[in-house]
C-alpha cells in the first residue's frame, strides 16, 4: 500500500516563496500529484510528476525524487488567494486509485 | 470545468435511516470514486468504479455500498446511517488508467443525528 506524509500547517508571507514537502512509502510507485482545496470547495488538480525533476506551471512548481521517496510543491510570489489546503497523492499502478496525504493547510499573511 | 454534479448537496438525517448520494458525470470518464473528508483525516477512499458494474472497496468501505449501472451515475448508499458517517462526501472522476488527473464534484455535506 501507500502512505504519504506532509506537514499539517504552513504559514508564509504574501509575496514570499513556500515549499510544501511530501514523503511517501509504497511498495510500488506511479508518480506524485498535487491538489489544492479552498475552504468549502472541492479539491482541484495542480500538477503531476511521473519522472524525477521539476515541473513548472506558472507560479507553482512540483519536484520529485524517486530515490529519496520525496517530493515538494513550491509556490512563488505568494498571494492571499493561495491560502488553501494542499494535498499530495500517489498510486501504485495504472488501475489502483490515488491515495492522498492528510493535507497541508497554507496560510498566507500580509 | 468537468461536468460532474452531486446530489443532494446537503442532507440531515437520523441514525438508522438509509441514505443514497448520487454522483452524475457528463464526461464519459471510465473511473469514478467516492471519498469522505473529515478534519485531520484528509480524503479517504470509500469505494471506486472502473467501469459499469465494476466496483471495488477503498480503505473505509464498511457501512457503505455502491452501484454503477450506467457510465454517468455512481451511487453511494449508507444502508443504516450512523453518527460516525457525518462527513463531507466527494465524488471524483478520471478519464483512464494513464492519468492522475481526477476531477472532483462539489461535495455533499451529510449530517447524521
Amino acid at each position: 500500500g501507500q502512505s504519504l506524509e506532509q506537514p499539517s500547517e504552513v504559514t508564509a508571507v504574501e509575496g514570499a516563496i513556500v515549499q510544501i514537502n511530501c514523503t511517501y512509502q509504497t511498495s510500488g510507485f506511479y508518480g506524485l500529484s498535487w491538489y489544492q482545496q479552498h475552504d468549502g470547495g472541492a479539491p482541484t488538480f495542480l500538477s503531476y510528476n511521473a519522472l524525477d525533476g521539476l515541473e513548472e506551471t506558472g507560479r507553482f512548481s512540483s519536484f520529485l525524487s524517486r530515490s529519496d521517496s520525496y517530493g515538494y510543491l513550491l509556490l512563488q510570489e505568494l498571494q492571499m488567494k493561495d491560502s488553501a489546503s494542499y494535498f499530495c497523492a500517489g498510486r501504485n499502478s495504472g488501475n489502483t486509485p490515488l491515495v492522498f496525504g492528510k493535507g497541508t493547510r497554507l496560510s498566507v499573511i500580509a | 470545468d468537468a461536468g460532474i454534479t452531486q446530489s443532494p448537496r446537503h442532507k440531515v438525517t437520523e441514525t438508522g435511516t438509509p441514505v443514497t448520494l448520487r454522483c452524475h458525470q457528463t464526461e464519459n470518464h471510465r473511473y469514478m470514486y467516492w471519498y469522505r473528508q473529515d478534519p485531520g483525516h484528509g480524503l479517504r477512499l470509500i469505494h471506486y468504479s472502473y467501469g459499469v458494474k465494476d466496483t471495488d472497496k477503498g480503505e473505509v468501505s464498511d457501512g457503505y455500498s455502491v452501484s454503477r449501472s450506467k457510465t454517468e451515475d455512481f451511487l453511494l448508499t449508507l444502508e443504516s446511517a450512523t453518527s460516525s458517517q457525518t462527513s463531507v462526501y466527494f465524488c471524483a472522476i478520471k478519464q483512464d488508467a494513464n492519468t492522475d488527473t481526477q476531477y472532483f464534484g462539489p461535495g455533499t455535506r451529510l449530517t447524521v443525528l
